[in-house]
């Protein structure tokens, strides 16, 4: 079973920040918390992953609460091409490449 | 470089058939991973290989097995196919042994259909 919680679906203006929460109070010392997303019919994409600290790329930023238990994708300025399901997911460090997905939240991006 | 190429990228068996389903990893990648996605199930983890060894498996009956080849290369393969194996399979590649500063690459999919 996923060990992280989202909301099922999001609404986001165009040019907007996005905002994605994620729940994830069970998480062990070693387990990182990464995203993903799926544009339709497509594979998944890894946007961006962290272990306690906030991190930044080209794509997004995370923030992970100091107790862990919760974190946050920021997309800046969402475009339509945003449109998208977005996953968190926990990964124990080590276990190699095996990523159990939850429901995701269904972002949808409005002119 | 090339992305992750799964072959092929549509398939219609029928009930009882088996399937094989081929993934190229991104070149360089050890780590080759199979899941399934349906609308019912989402996003479910099938195995994973890493040099030739299968190192993780997810809760599927044995109908469903895979293998890697040596040039990193994995196929999959599903036996008595029944109609509920109809399915979006995607195949993910990764560079390292671990969690630590990895990420997935996926392909875009064998969708499988069973009549």
């Amino acid at each position: 079973d996923a060990k992280t919680t989202q909301p099922p679906s999001m609404d986001c203006a165009e040019g907007r920040a996005a905002n994605l929460p994620c729940n994830h109070s069970t998480i062990s010392g070693n387990e990182y918390v990464y995203w993903y997303r799926q544009i339709h019919s497509q594979g998944p994409q890894y946007i961006i992953h962290g272990l306690k600290n906030n991190e930044t790329n080209e794509m997004a930023s995370l923030i992970i609460t100091e107790d862990r238990k919760s974190s946050t994708l920021i997309l800046p300025h969402a475009t339509l091409r945003d449109t998208a399901v977005y996953y968190c997911i926990v990964v124990i460090y080590n276990a190699g490449n095996m990523l159990t997905f939850g429901g995701g939240t269904r972002l949808m991006v409005k002119p | 470089k090339a992305g992750v190429t799964q072959t092929p990228r549509y398939l219609i068996k029928t009930r009882g058939q088996q399937v094989t389903l081929s993934c190229s990893p991104i070149s360089g990648h050890r780590s080759v991973s199979w899941y399934q996605q349906t609308p019912g199930q989402g996003l479910q983890f099938l195995f994973e290989y890493f040099s030739e060894t299968q190192r993780n498996k997810g809760n599927f009956p044995g109908r469903f097995s895979g293998r890697q080849f040596s040039n990193s290369r994995s196929e999959m393969n599903v036996s008595t196919l029944e109609l509920g194996d109809s399915a979006l399979y995607l195949c993910a590649s990764s560079s390292v042994a671990s969690a630590r500063n990895t990420e997935a690459f996926f392909g875009q999919g064998t969708r499988l259909t069973v009549v």
